[in-house]
């Protein structure tokens, strides 16, 4: 089955910088690549999202590069606020199942 | 109007008990999905249903017991609850037929077995 590795597991960046958050994935199957953001007490909503025919997607602060070659795709960040404070997980999907990495936590310091 | 709904959000309840969560959807999508959040954040798949019928089934105690009485309502039943059954269980829901597209997660039913 899938296997989806996530890096870091903590960021912390100061307010104004960007962030980077990685992720690997096994399955060469996979053609859909989605990031969460979960708040505290709530559940994961999604962010953005990327297909296996586009190698990078932005919208507004947020942009998402894949790589199908090396099967890793990353979530930037830019101008971060101390609102992207938050659980980042990303996902690798190629059929029913969406398949998690374990979560970046990140912080925005003012 | 919500997409994903779960009820209740909190539940706290005695070792030995059974407890049920309910979800449903209104988004019209074929497949349901029951996670299980621990303390460490993971998001590990339980279950999920497709047009009522059982697709995904990880290895899960068989205390747990998920039920589709139709494609808008996953319900999950667990018996004997256990200290370890502690966590946040989220239910969300897709539409898979017609190609990738965005999973809605509902808010959370948050679990404190004592």
């Amino acid at each position: 089955g899938e296997n989806v590795e996530q890096h870091p597991s903590t960021l912390s960046v100061q307010e104004g910088d960007s962030a980077v958050i990685k992720c690997t994935y096994s399955d060469s199957a996979s053609n859909y690549f989605p990031w969460y953001k979960q708040e505290l007490g709530k559940g994961p909503q999604l962010i953005i999202d990327i297909r296996s025919n586009v190698g990078e997607k932005k919208d507004q602060r947020i942009a998402v590069t894949l790589n199908k070659t090396a099967k890793h795709f990353s979530l930037h960040i830019t101008e971060t606020q101390p609102e992207d404070s938050a659980v980042y997980f990303c996902a690798a999907s190629s059929g029913y199942q969406l398949t998690f990495g374990k979560g970046t936590k990140l912080s925005v310091i003012p | 109007d919500t997409a994903v709904s779960q009820t209740p959000k909190y539940l706290v309840t005695q070792m030995g008990n059974d407890k049920s969560i309910k979800c449903e959807q209104n988004l019209g999508h074929d497949t349901m999905y029951w996670y299980k959040q621990d303390s460490k954040k993971f998001l590990k798949i339980m279950f999920s249903y497709n047009n009522k019928e059982l697709i995904i089934n990880e290895t899960v105690p068989n205390r747990f017991s998920p039920k589709s009485p139709d494609k808008a309502h996953l319900n999950l039943h667990i018996n004997s609850l256990e200290l370890g059954d502690s966590a946040v269980y989220f239910c969300a829901s897709r539409q898979v037929t017609g190609g990738p597209s965005e999973q809605f997660f509902g808010p959370g039913t948050r679990l404190t077995v004592l």
